[in-house]
């Protein structure tokens, strides 16, 4: 089954630093999604990146997907409290599967 | 404009309870879904639907059936609870790759 692994699981960060966050696959990505999650709230769909190479940016959060379609990217820049939360990746596993697999999470802490 | 409508957002049973997680969305996708959420293991799927009358298994369906009557509902039942199916449940609707997801319900199996 595909198992994507998020890293870090944790992440801890100064107002106005950059940070990275990564989602790895073992297998071929049919289509990758980035969500966030604000502690307790449902989620809230982020970037979906499908062609390997394919870069996509909303405001200060820009999300990639390499070439060989396994591994995904997500950066802000400059980050904010408003960045704070949990940031999912998401998968279909088989091209057309309708069965939208997610990574474990990475929690996102902005500190002032 | 509702979107993705879960109810209870709360619930508390005790081992061997049933009860059904109520979902609705107004937005008139084919797409339907569910997933729990655990600490440390993210979302995990466990069943979907692409359609009125059609539905299959995710990753975790064990204890949980579900129903595609209409468009706009999407019910999960648990026939009889068990402490393991505490969680935070999530209920999505898909339309062109994007998932919309309700505010989720915290259930408690004691």
């Amino acid at each position: 089954s595909q198992e994507l692994e998020q890293s870090p699981q944790s992440l801890i960060v100064q107002e106005g630093k950059n940070l990275t966050i990564n989602c790895t696959s073992s297998k071929t990505l049919y289509g990758l999604y980035w969500y966030k999650q604000k502690y307790g709230e449902g989620l809230i769909f982020l970037m979906m990146l499908q062609k390997g190479g394919e870069e996509k940016s909303h405001e200060k959060i820009t999300a990639k997907l390499d070439e060989k379609k396994q591994q995904s990217s997500l950066h802000i820049t400059a980050s904010q409290p408003s960045h704070a939360g949990i940031y999912l990746c998401g998968a279909d596993p088989v091209e057309g599967a309708q069965k939208l697999v997610f990574g474990q999470g990475t929690r996102l802490t902005i500190n002032p | 404009n509702a979107g993705v409508t879960q109810t209870p957002k709360f619930q508390v049973l005790k081992t061997g309870q049933s009860m059904t997680l109520q979902c609705a969305q107004d937005m008139n996708h084919e797409y339907m879904s569910w997933y729990r959420q655990d600490p440390g293991m993210g979302l995990r799927l466990i069943h979907y639907s692409v359609g009125a009358g059609i539905t299959d298994q995710g990753e975790v369906p064990n204890g949980y059936n579900v129903s595609r009557s209409t468009t706009e509902d999407f019910p999960l039942r648990l026939l009889s609870a068990a402490p393991s199916q505490t969680s935070v449940y999530f209920c999505a609707s898909k339309i062109a790759g994007e998932l919309f997801f309700g505010e989720g319900s915290r259930l408690t199996v004691l």
